[in-house]
């Protein structure tokens, strides 16, 4: 069974500029959450997906933003870049949400440096 | 606001003693408690979880360990391995899928 895939593995942007990221989850996953890892932060969490509907969302702007397709791929959309945008984004799938503690499964991560 | 916090960074252990990794959370209505193993270049994997039902769970080498009243979790490995050695994070969850993730802490095991 594939495990989750996340591209572009890496990208370099410029400050103000925009980036998406792609996330497929495991085969007959339907739940797609994602997560900023930084240095000294651990990993925060940005929002989650199900059925092409965002149901938690984290506590970040608003230039952060997500979607998910009717096949459960997600995207990560993230506008403006600051300096401090630059982090690796991981991408975790579960079967369902919603239902107590279903185990996540988490991508390699994009890594995005902002310049 | 770091609602799951590990406050020591890094751990060096001898192989075969015992790894301690601990998490201290402030959240008293988390329910549900996990460790993740990571390694560079690769997404977190899960390890082991307990729920807060529970003061112990076990699964071979590793043991995860609550204590509600002090809000603290903890990891023990016995024996520590050479391939334990990753970064690894505690997480907590309200409700089904939104967790809360401490800052990690980097185990080396040394042979």
């Amino acid at each position: 069974k594939a495990g989750v895939t996340q591209t572009p593995r890496y990208l370099i942007k410029t400050r103000g500029q925009q980036v998406t990221l792609s996330c497929s989850p495991i085969s007959g996953h339907r739940s797609v959450s994602w997560y900023q890892q930084t240095p000294g932060q651990g990993l925060q969490f940005l929002f989650e997906y199900f059925s092409e509907t965002q149901r938690n969302k984290g506590n970040f702007p608003g230039r952060f933003s997500g979607r998910q397709f009717s096949n459960s791929r997600s995207e990560m959309n993230v506008s403006t870049l600051e300096l401090g945008d630059s982090a690796l984004y991981l991408c975790a799938s579960s079967k369902l949400a919603g239902t107590p503690h279903n185990e996540q499964f988490f991508g390699p991560g994009t890594r995005l440096t902002v310049l | 606001d770091q609602q799951v916090k590990q406050n020591s960074p890094s751990l060096s252990v001898q192989e075969g003693r015992i790894s301690i990794l601990n998490c201290d959370y402030t959240n008293s209505m988390f329910d549900y408690f996990l460790w993740y193993k990571k390694y560079p270049a690769e997404g977190p994997t899960f390890l082991i979880s307990i729920s807060s039902i529970k003061d112990k769970n076990e699964d071979g080498r590793f043991t995860v360990f609550l204590n509600k009243s002090a809000k603290h979790l903890s990891l023990h490995i016995v024996p520590s391995q050479p391939g334990d050695s990753a970064v690894y994070f505690c997480a907590a969850s309200l409700t089904g899928n939104q967790f809360y993730f401490g800052t990690g802490t980097s185990l080396t095991v040394i042979p």
